[in-house]
């Protein structure tokens, strides 16, 4: 079955670089969530969009930005980059048309590291 | 307070045991109940879901939910090595469908 793809998988930048990161949900899912996870801690919801429209936000700085497209890829941006940003990001898809009871699918993960 | 509290340390447990996990919630409406694996540098990966009070049996897998207690629980029968992992509680709130998530219990599983 097909799963959430995440891209790049790894990413090195420098402090007050900006990064794009990208999430291609399981198809047929209508709502996308990312995540931030530090070293050792669990992950931390930033944002959430449902039929590409923004549905939550959560403790995501204002130096980050995110959107969902027409074909439900959605992107988080990350401007000045700060050393505490350093953290895997996780893309989830859910399917709550379905009434799933929000079932959340998580993909690889982007490692980001900021030098 | 945290939200989900997974207070128990690393659980070693020796192989074909059982391992039992446990979560409290603090919001008392909330709605669904999850268990991810996750292990290490690897992302969650859905285990169990439960949304009614009782038991849901899954394979090895059995999850416990007790809305008055605000307790959900996660037992693993017969571990397996392969089962050595971090085991996280998510919760998901009325109103919203974030996920909140406990710290993790790791389980290490001894042949």
């Amino acid at each position: 079955a097909a799963g959430v793809i995440q891209s790049p998988r790894h990413l090195i930048k420098e402090k007050r670089e900006t990064a794009t990161l990208k999430c291609y949900p399981i198809p047929r899912h209508d709502t996308v969530y990312w995540y931030q996870q530090g070293p050792g801690q669990d992950p931390q919801f930033l944002i959430s969009f449902y039929e590409k429209m923004q549905s939550d936000k959560g403790s995501i700085p204002d130096r980050f930005s995110a959107q969902q497209f027409s074909d439900y890829h959605s992107e988080l941006n990350m401007s000045s980059l700060e050393l505490g940003d350093s953290a895997l990001y996780f893309c989830a898809s859910s399917f709550l048309a379905s009434g799933s009871r929000n079932e959340q699918f998580f993909g690889p993960g982007t490692r980001l590291t900021v030098l | 307070q945290k939200e989900v509290e997974q207070n128990s340390g690393p659980l070693s447990v020796p192989e074909g045991a059982i391992a039992s996990l446990n979560c409290t919630y603090s919001d008392r409406v909330s709605q669904s109940f999850f268990w991810y694996r996750q292990y290490s540098g690897k992302s969650p990966e859905l285990i169990m879901s439960i949304y009614s009070n009782g038991d849901k049996e899954d394979g090895r897998f059995t999850a416990q939910l007790n809305k008055a207690s605000q307790y959900v629980s996660l037992l693993i029968r017969d571990s397996q090595p392969s089962d050595s992992a971090t085991y996280l509680c998510a919760v998901n709130g009325y109103g919203n469908n974030r996920l909140a998530f406990g710290k993790g219990n790791q389980v290490v599983v001894i042949p």
